[in-house]
This record gives C-alpha cells, structure tokens and sequence, in this order.
C-alpha cells in the first residue's frame, strides 16, 4: 500500500511559466514533509520542506503548500527554466527526523 | 567539498559474491541513513542510525544485510551472497537533530548483480 503517491509521472511546462506538481498522502501520523529533485545518475536534492503546523512555506522561486484536510501537497515553481527539468519526489516522515517514505516521482521538462 | 560521500561509485559483481558499499555523512550530523532505490521507483527505506546505535531495520532488509556504524561516523552496508534482484541504486543520507530534519543524500552507489 503506497502511503506517498505522485499521481503524474511527467509534466511539461513552458519555461517561464508555473509548475505544479502534487502529491497525495494516507499516513494522517505523517507531519514532516520534503521535497526532492534528482537529476540521472546522482542522488535526491533536498529543496523545500514544511511542518503540519503551516500549509505554506516558500524558497525563492519554490512554494509548498500543505493541506491536512484533504492530505495533499503541492510544489510551485515560478518561474520554471529548463535546469528544472528533473524528476522530483514527495516524501513524508512521522516526527520529523525519522526515515522517509517517498513517492514514485514526477518527471518535469521545461521547454523552452 | 563537506556533503556526503558514497563510495564505490559503481559495482559489478557475480551472484553470490559479497560486497560493501560506504557512507561518509556530513560531519556534524549524528543520523545517518540507508535506502535503495529501483528503476521507476522512489528511494526505500532499509535502515538507520543514531551515532552508532542502529536504531530502525526495514524487512526489506533480508539477513543477507547488515550494516555498521561503529564509531558513529561513516557507515558500511554489506550484502552477502548478492541475488539479480539487489541490483539498484544504495542511497546513504545524513541529518542533524537541531531541529532541521532535512536528510541529505550522497551521490549512490550503482551495484549491478550478473
């Protein structure tokens, strides 16, 4: 049973335009959650994170929004360029500092 | 460069040999991490550490697993008698407990199994 679920293997986007990738989850015990970008052959590079406590937390041009409710989170990047073209991972975690659980990926292109 | 450190890079071996991968987390961070990750999957969790104190194993961890810290900085996973089915990538990532969670991942070690 998947308890991190990215429901879009891949997404295009213009660059210069929004992107928007989502992420769903199960485990109501998560109330840590990251975001990961990997490039072929090299390993996650953490971006943004949040805690249940907010449902926002912006980085520059990287915005997470989190809602308990409906047990989903979402990653903005404006504006995207093509060095974001990745595939990106949502994890979650129980307490904070505890192994994650991850989901199966979003591929990103930004064309240009 | 201070990040984690993995190493070997890459490893080929025959089914049935033994091999070691190793982790050098980021200096000051006191939890260090294992996970695996196959083709068109996120990364799994296998096991983890709190100084040299193994504190969580996965069952996806078979005995064939085993994995040190033993003097609370780098690490070594070793997997015996390797199978087809344990070629993926090993991700090793590192946190402190200052209160920013976040775990940073070293490059991986790519084991292919022949």
């Amino acid at each position: 049973d998947q308890q991190v679920k990215q429901n879009s293997p891949s997404l295009s986007v213009q660059e210069g335009r929004i992107s928007i990738l989502n992420c769903d989850y199960t485990n109501s015990m998560f109330d840590y959650f990251l975001w990961y970008k990997k490039y072929p052959a090299e390993g996650p590079t953490f971006l943004i994170s949040i805690s249940s406590i907010k449902d926002k937390n912006e980085d520059g041009r990287f915005t997470v929004f989190l809602n308990k409710s409906a047990k989903h989170l979402s990653l903005h990047i404006v504006p995207s360029q093509p060095g974001d073209s990745a595939v990106y991972f949502c994890a979650a975690s129980v307490g904070g500092n505890t192994p994650l659980v991850f989901g199966k990926g979003t591929r990103l292109s930004v064309i240009a | 460069d201070t990040g984690v450190s993995q190493d070997p890079r890459h490893k080929i071996t025959k089914r049935g040999q033994n091999v070691t991968f190793r982790c050098d987390p980021i200096s000051e961070h006191n939890r260090l991490y294992w996970y695996r990750q196959t083709l068109g999957q996120g990364p799994e969790f296998l096991t983890y550490f709190q100084n040299e104190a193994q504190l969580e194993k996965s069952r996806l961890l078979s005995d064939r697993f085993s994995a040190e810290r033993p003097k609370g900085s780098f690490s070594t996973l070793e997997i015996q008698r390797t199978e087809q089915g344990d070629s993926a990538m090993y991700l090793c990532a590192s946190s402190g407990d200052s209160g920013n969670y976040e775990q940073y991942f070293g490059p991986g070690t790519r084991l292919t199994v022949t």
